[in-house]
C-alpha cells in the first residue's frame, strides 16, 4: 500500500542553524501539507501546497519557514534559523484531492539545542 | 477561532466492550470530518472519514455525524487492548485545506 515517507526520522540541531525536512508524498496525490506537534500538544497545521505554490498557511508559518517541491517526488520544509520552540514532531501529509482524506508520514522529530 | 473539542480522557473500557469517543466543533461551515488514531510517539493514522449526516460503518468502527448539533462521534465495537491509543478528531471546512485537530481522547482497553 502506498505511503508517505519522511527523512530523517530524528534531527538534532543547534539553535540558529538551518534544517531541511524531507517528505515523499504518495505518488498520485496532488495536495501536500506540513503539520507539527509539540510534545503533549495537539497537531497543528503549518502549510498546504498545491500546483507548486502555497495555498494556505498558518500564523506559525512565518518568514523562517519555506516549502519547496524541488522535483516530481520530494516535498521539503526548510526552517532557516531554528529556535528552541521549533522542537517538535513535524508531519508531512498528502491527499489526492481537496477535502479528501489526508495521509500522514511517520514524522521527523526535530530537537533544537 | 475554529475549535475542535474532545475530552482528553483517559477513557477506560474492558476488552470486548464498546468504546464511545466524542467530538464537537465550532465552525458551522465544516464539511469534512476525520478520525485518526495516534499511538505514543507515532504519526496520526486515518481510521474513518465522514462527510454527511448519519452513520458510517467500517469493520468494528462506526462514525456518527450530526451537523445540526456540530457533533461527531466514533464507536469502537469489541474493543481490543491494541486499540489503546489517542484518538484524534479532525475537521476541515469547505474551501479550506487545513485539518483542525482536537487534543485527542486517550483510550485504554484493559484485558
Amino acid at each position: 500500500e502506498p505511503e508517505v515517507t519522511q527523512t530523517p526520522s530524528h534531527q538534532v540541531t543547534q539553535m540558529g542553524q538551518e534544517v531541511i525536512l524531507r517528505c515523499v508524498p504518495i505518488s498520485n496525490h496532488l495536495y501536500f501539507y506540513w503539520y507539527r506537534q509539540i510534545l503533549g500538544q495537539k497537531v497543528e497545521f503549518l502549510v498546504s501546497f498545491y500546483n507548486n505554490e502555497i495555498s494556505e498557511k498558518s500564523e506559525i508559518f512565518d518568514d523562517q519557514f519555506s516549502v519547496e517541491r524541488p522535483d516530481g517526488s520530494n516535498f521539503t520544509l526548510k526552517i532557516r534559523s531554528t529556535k528552541l520552540e521549533d522542537s517538535a514532531m513535524y508531519f508531512c501529509a498528502s491527499a489526492e484531492d481537496l477535502d479528501n482524506e489526508q495521509f500522514f508520514g511517520p514524522g521527523t522529530r526535530l530537537t533544537v539545542l | 477561532q475554529k475549535e475542535v473539542e474532545q475530552n482528553s480522557g483517559p477513557l477506560s473500557v474492558p476488552e470486548g466492550a464498546i468504546a464511545s469517543l466524542n467530538c464537537t466543533y465550532s465552525d458551522r461551515v465544516s464539511q469534512s470530518f476525520f478520525w485518526y488514531r495516534q499511538y505514543s510517539g507515532k504519526s496520526p493514522e486515518l481510521i474513518m472519514s465522514i462527510y454527511s449526516n448519519g452513520d458510517k460503518e467500517d469493520g468494528r468502527f462506526t462514525a456518527q455525524l450530526n451537523k445540526a448539533s456540530q457533533y461527531v462521534s466514533l464507536l469502537i465495537r469489541d474493543s481490543q487492548p491494541s486499540d489503546s491509543a489517542t484518538y484524534l478528531c479532525a475537521v476541515m471546512g469547505t474551501g479550506f485545506q487545513k485539518l483542525v485537530f482536537g487534543t485527542g481522547t486517550r483510550l485504554l482497553v484493559s484485558p
